[in-house]
């Protein structure tokens, strides 16, 4: 049973335009959430995180926003650009669920110039 | 500063032969912790050290899978013996050990990952 989803494989957008990624939950215990971005043959690279008591994080170009009423949240990049191509893991924690992230099962971004 | 390390890059061997995975992670920290991406699919969690002890080691999927870190500084991960399904990336990662009790919210810094190829 998939605890993270992310129902979209992939995305594509053209350069500039906003890119919207979600990401659903369903263990209520989660209360950190961190999304990953990836290329390929690489690790997983942070890179931006929200905890549960707020329903926004922003840096740069990067927003978060969560809802948890819904387990629901999503990352904004805005303007998009080609190298933001990637494949970006939604991922969660929580104290109950010790140190360790489950993650979704990411969801492929083509920025498009 | 050095990243996350790991060794080989990639692995490609026949079914029932041994393997081990070696990690190094960021000098300093407490927290290693191995994951696996199977398929294409989600990244998932299979064990936890901190320090030498291993703290959560739930993800591990049955007993051919051996992790250790002795001296808390590298963990190697040996699957004996391999079987096809164990074919995917097997990635590590490290955190500092804050001390603080929210320390579940630090990031982690991923290595490379090893390709593991079982034919």
């Amino acid at each position: 049973d998939q605890q993270v989803k992310q129902n979209s494989p992939s995305l594509s957008v053209q350069e500039g335009r906003i890119s919207i990624l979600n990401c659903d939950y369903t263990n209520s215990m989660f209360d950190y959430f961190l999304w990953y971005k990836k290329y390929p043959a690489e690790g997983p690279t942070f890179l931006i995180s929200i905890s549960s008591i707020k329903d926004k994080n922003e840096d740069g170009r990067f927003t978060v926003f969560l809802n948890k009423s819904a387990k629901h949240l999503s990352l904004h990049i805005v303007p998009s650009q080609p190298g933001d191509s990637a494949v970006y893991f939604c991922a969660a924690s929580g104290e109950d669920a010790g140190n360790m992230l489950t993650f979704g099962g990411g969801t492929r971004l083509m920025v498009k110039p | 500063e050095a990243g996350v390390t790991q060794f080989p890059s990639h692995s490609v061997i026949e079914k029932g032969q041994t393997v081990t995975l070696r990690c190094d992670p960021i000098s300093g920290h407490d927290n290693l912790y191995w994951y696996r991406r199977v398929m294409g699919k989600e990244i998932k969690f299979l064990l936890h050290f901190v320090k030498e002890s291993k703290q959560d080691e739930s993800g591990m999927p049955n007993n051919r899978f051996l992790a250790e870190r002795t001296g808390g500084t590298y963990s190697t991960l040996k699957v004996q013996p391999a079987e096809l399904e164990d074919s995917g990336v097997y990635f590590c990662a490290s955190s500092p050990n804050t001390g603080l009790a929210d320390s579940f919210g630090d990031e982690q810094f991923f290595g490379p990952g090893t390709r593991l190829t079982v034919l």
